[in-house]
C-alpha cells in the first residue's frame, strides 16, 4: 500500500524539542521531493518544510526558520523534522506529504498527521 | 507572505454548480501555472484534487474543474452532491522565497 505515516507527536514544553519521523511505504520514496506541511486546530494549512530528493536542499516557511531542521533518510524511507526552540504557536496536526513528480509544487500524498502540543 | 484569499464559505443544492475563489498576488498565483486544490474532511488528512491549475489526478471525480485568470483561481464543483460537503483549500507555488503559500479554506455546505 502507497502511504506515509508519521511518528513523534505529543505534549511538549515551550523552548524544547522534538523530532518527528515520517515512514514511507509502496512507492520508490527517493524520487519524490517531501514535505511538512501543518495545520493548527480549527484553523488551516501551512507550508513548513520541504526537501529534496537527495537531500541537497531544503526551504523553510519564515515562522520555522532557523528552528526547524527537515532531512531524510533514503535507504530507510524515513523523513524527519527536527524541531527545536518550540512555541506555542508550533502546536498543530504535522503532516508528513509527497510532492508530485514533475515540478514538485503540488502534494498527492498525505500521512494522517501527528499531533504537536507545545504547552507548559 | 500573506495566504490566499478564499471565501469562508459557499453552499449549493445538490446537483447545482459552485465555485470557490483564491485570490493571489502578482508573485504566486498570477506568476506561475502551479495552483493546486485540496479537499478535507473533518479529522482527515487532505487529498489533492486539482495541480497545475486544472490537471486531475487519476480518481478525482471530472466534476471537479480548475481555472486561473490573472491573480485569481477557481475551483468549480460540478453537479454538487452531499458527499462534496468538505472544506478546499488552495495552494499555489511563490517562488523561491516563499516556495508555497495555502489559503485559508473554504467550507463547502450542500444544502
Amino acid at each position: 500500500e502507497v502511504q506515509v505515516v508519521e511518528s513523534g507527536g505529543g505534549l511538549f514544553q515551550p523552548g524544547g524539542s522534538l523530532r518527528l519521523s515520517c515512514a514511507a511505504s509502496g512507492f520508490t520514496f527517493s524520487s519524490h521531493w517531501m514535505h511538512w506541511v501543518r495545520q493548527t486546530p480549527g484553523k488551516g494549512l501551512e507550508w513548513v518544510s520541504r526537501v529534496n530528493s537527495d537531500e541537497t536542499t531544503t526551504e523553510y516557511a519564515d515562522s520555522v526558520k532557523g528552528r526547524f531542521t527537515i532531512s531524510r533518510d533514503n535507504a530507510k524511507n524515513t523523513l524527519y523534522l527536527q524541531m527545536n526552540s518550540l512555541r506555542a504557536e508550533d502546536t498543530a496536526v504535522y503532516y508528513c506529504v509527497r510532492g508530485i513528480l514533475g515540478p514538485p509544487v503540488a502534494f498527492d500524498l498525505w500521512g494522517p498527521g501527528t499531533m504537536v502540543t507545545v504547552s507548559s | 507572505q500573506s495566504a490566499l484569499t478564499q471565501p469562508a464559505s459557499v453552499s449549493g443544492s445538490p446537483g447545482q454548480s459552485i465555485t470557490i475563489s483564491c485570490a493571489g498576488s502578482s508573485t504566486d498565483v498570477g506568476a506561475f501555472y502551479y495552483v493546486s486544490w485540496y479537499q478535507q474532511y473533518p479529522g482527515k488528512a487532505p487529498r489533492l484534487l486539482i495541480y497545475d491549475v486544472n490537471k486531475r489526478p487519476s480518481g478525482v471525480s471530472d466534476r471537479f474543474s480548475g481555472s486561473k485568470s490573472g491573480n485569481t483561481a477557481s475551483l468549480t464543483i460540478s453537479g454538487l452532491q452531499a458527499e462534496d460537503e468538505a472544506h478546499y483549500y488552495c495552494c499555489s507555488y511563490a517562488g523561491v522565497i516563499n516556495y508555497v503559500i495555502l489559503g485559508g479554506g473554504t467550507a463547502v455546505t450542500v444544502l
